[in-house]
């Protein structure tokens, strides 16, 4: 069995400061993490994903997210936060060894003031 | 770039209806799913397909749900009689391969109310 945790329900930001975003995860084989964003009555679409090889990951939008297995976590950040970064960020795991189907976390709502 | 396109946007429904929701996945992709996200909540596998085969459904996915790819290009998720539960927001998506690593790109979903 697969799962995702995403511990805060929201997060709050000012524009300008750095952004985290937190993800745990547990999966019996390989993990392979994704990071999605939903804006308001859209779909998903993909910011970056965890493979292999290097322990951080850049994607689209200046965001990356750091791998840790140690601590099962792959955390979305970034340096600097907009005010239209504002959405519902969803963290993702498939397991690499019975690959499929995605599991998603309940979901992070992103809110950077100006 | 390529996307995931899906339609209708919305639809509502009356309960014990059937409904059809039509995705049209990305065009080399051979490996598709539907998701859905009840409002508000975390968004839910319902099933996998490949080769004109369900690879793998969730509990959710039970005999009143179907999916069917008719023709080459489109990729369907019919809903036989609805129930006021079934009311969330459906998402397809799509793969290249089914290897974990794979990015599933998802299209912008079909806003089912039944009533």
């Amino acid at each position: 069995a697969q799962s995702v945790a995403q511990p805060e329900d929201q997060v709050n930001v000012a524009e300008g400061n750095p952004l985290t975003v937190k993800c745990t995860y547990s999966v019996s084989g390989n993990p392979y993490l994704f990071w999605y964003v939903q804006y308001p009555n859209r779909g998903l679409q993909f910011l970056l994903k965890y493979i292999t090889g290097d322990n951080l990951v850049k994607g689209s939008y200046g965001f990356e997210a750091e791998f840790n297995k140690s601590q099962t976590s792959f955390h979305l950040k970034k340096p600097s936060a907009l005010v239209s970064d504002s959405a519902l960020y969803f963290c993702a795991v498939r397991d690499g060894d019975n690959a499929g189907k995605s599991t998603f976390g309940d979901g992070t709502t992103l809110t950077v003031k100006p | 770039e390529p996307e995931v396109t899906q339609t209708p946007s919305h639809q509502v429904t009356q309960m014990g209806q059937e409904v059809i929701l039509r995705c049209v996945p990305i065009s080399n992709h051979l490996y598709f799913y539907w998701y859905r996200q009840i409002l508000g909540q975390k968004v839910e596998f319902l099933v996998s397909f490949y080769n004109n085969e369900i690879s793998e459904k969730s509990e959710i996915f039970d005999d009143q749900f179907s999916v069917e790819r008719p023709d080459g290009s489109n990729f369907t998720l019919k809903i036989r009689s609805t129930k006021l539960e079934d009311s969330a927001m459906y998402f397809c998506a799509s793969s290249e391969s089914s290897e974990g690593w794979e990015t599933q790109y998802f299209g912008p979903g079909t806003r089912l109310l039944v009533l």
